[in-house]
């Protein structure tokens, strides 16, 4: 059983472009969330996706970022005209379920790690 | 809101020597606590949790108790190995942060032979 899969594992922009990150939840897992650690610092929680809906953005920056979680494929972290700020390394996990009980372990991807120059 | 606070690293430790990571947390609600474990260049993994007051979480040598009284889930083990250096931590979810896991800064264990 395949864990949670991230690609790309490094990705290196220039300032303005654009960067897609890709994350494969585990098989049978219809809840991701999407996180931000930035270097010396803890995870920083970004977005909470099911299938086809977001639940929670209230991490995600109002402007550049958006995610997505399509019926069909990965999720998508989009962060368009990237700073120097943006550089950092994302994690994606994924849970089978809410978590609504609290107990819900996540998985987590290996991450991507993006540089802005 | 909910918060975590670890003990800031890293910590530095000889191998077979005796290691407590603090970690302290504040909640509304009933949280489950958690420690997670990174090593380098790796995501998270779950090391072990907790899901009620005095329940006590252990994996691998490592141990941490649930202490409502005192809003604490320190992590120990009695003999620390080289193979555990790795950056540890301590996160909650709870009703009253709608179950979305909230994280410490992580505290890096160094273990030399």
């Amino acid at each position: 059983n395949a864990g949670v899969m991230q690609n790309p594992r490094h990705l290196v922009r220039r300032r303005g472009q654009e960067a897609r990150l890709r994350c494969s939840p585990m098989k049978g897992h219809s809840h991701v969330y999407w996180y931000r650690q930035l270097p010396e610092e803890g995870l920083k929680f970004m977005v909470y996706l099911q299938k086809e809906n977001i639940i929670d953005e209230s991490g995600m920056p109002k402007e550049r970022f958006s995610a997505e979680f399509p019926k069909e494929g990965p999720s998508i972290l989009r962060i368009q005209q990237v700073v120097r700020g943006d550089s950092a390394a994302y994690f994606c996990a994924s849970s089978p379920s809410s978590g609504r009980a609290g107990t819900d372990t996540q998985y987590f991807g290996p991450g991507t790690r993006l540089t802005v120059l | 809101g909910n918060s975590v606070t670890q003990m800031e690293g890293p910590v530095t430790l000889s191998e077979e020597a005796f290691l407590t990571i603090n970690c302290t947390y504040t909640a509304t609600g009933y949280p489950s606590l958690f420690w997670y474990v990174q090593y380098p260049g790796e995501g998270l993994q779950l090391l072990l949790k907790a899901t009620k007051a005095d329940d006590k979480g252990s994996n691998k040598g490592f141990e941490a108790t649930y202490r409502k009284e005192t809003t604490s889930f320190h992590l120990e083990k009695g003999s620390v190995q080289v193979s555990d250096s790795a950056v540890y931590f301590c996160a909650l979810s709870s009703s009253g942060g709608s179950y979305i896991p909230t994280f410490g800064r992580g505290t890096s264990l160094i273990v030399h032979p």
